[in-house]
């Protein structure tokens, strides 16, 4: 049973524009929201989060958006570079406390077109 | 430049053989987790402990896996015996209690059972 769920499984979207990831969830008890982004080779990298107590946070060029009646979240990539052609995964838990467990999606491979 | 490091980074092996992957959190995190990423389940927990011990392991086949802390700088990931089916790429990552502090994720172990 899949709690977290992002249905893309590509994307690909051309350089300077908007990228718009999306990403689900089925448990109403997960609080806590957060992107990681994975290069080849590489573990995830944090990139960003929102408590359920927001439904917009921004940081540089990444906004992450909280709908929690639809429980659904989304990412939006603004300008998209080429350098951020990568895996994106969702995850979420039922804290905002670093220790606890994230149940991810299985990803979205994102490539920017130059 | 604190960050979890993982051994081996590869592993190609044979059915039936033991694997063991180890990990380093980093220093002073309390929390380590394993997770497995594949192609159809993204990235799913196996299993984590706080302060050492294991608080669940619920997500790993019990019968051929164990993990532990044998002291806080190192956590093993063991697969005895091993199948072709626990093929995937191994990731350990270490968080810690503070309050919006995400988890941070070694570079992985990619493990070949033939």
């Amino acid at each position: 049973d899949q709690q977290v769920k992002q249905n893309s499984p590509s994307l690909s979207v051309q350089e300077g524009r908007i990228s718009i990831l999306n990403c689900d969830y089925t448990n109403s008890m997960f609080d806590y929201f957060l992107w990681y982004k994975k290069y080849p080779a590489e573990g995830p990298t944090f990139l960003i989060s929102i408590s359920s107590i927001k439904d917009k946070n921004e940081d540089g060029r990444f906004t992450v958006f909280l709908n929690k009646s639809a429980k659904h979240l989304s990412l939006h990539i603004v300008p998209s570079q080429p350098g951020d052609s990568a895996v994106y995964f969702c995850a979420a838990s039922g804290s905002n406390f670093g220790n606890e467990k994230l149940t991810f999606g299985t990803g979205t491979r994102l490539t920017i077109i130059p | 430049d604190a960050r979890v490091t993982q051994t081996p980074r590869h592993k190609v092996t044979e059915m039936g053989q033991e694997v063991t992957m180890r990990c380093q959190p980093i220093l002073g995190h309390n929390t380590v987790f394993w997770y497995r990423q594949t192609m159809m389940q993204g990235l799913e927990l196996l299993a984590y402990f706080r302060n050492r011990a294991p608080l669940d392991d619920s997500g790993m086949p019990k019968d051929r896996f164990s993990a532990e802390m044998p002291d806080a700088t190192l956590a093993t990931l063991k697969i005895q015996p091993s199948e072709p089916r626990d093929s995937a790429v191994y990731f350990c990552a270490s968080g810690s209690g503070l309050r919006g502090n995400e988890q941070f994720f070694g570079p992985g172990t990619r493990l070949t059972v033939l």
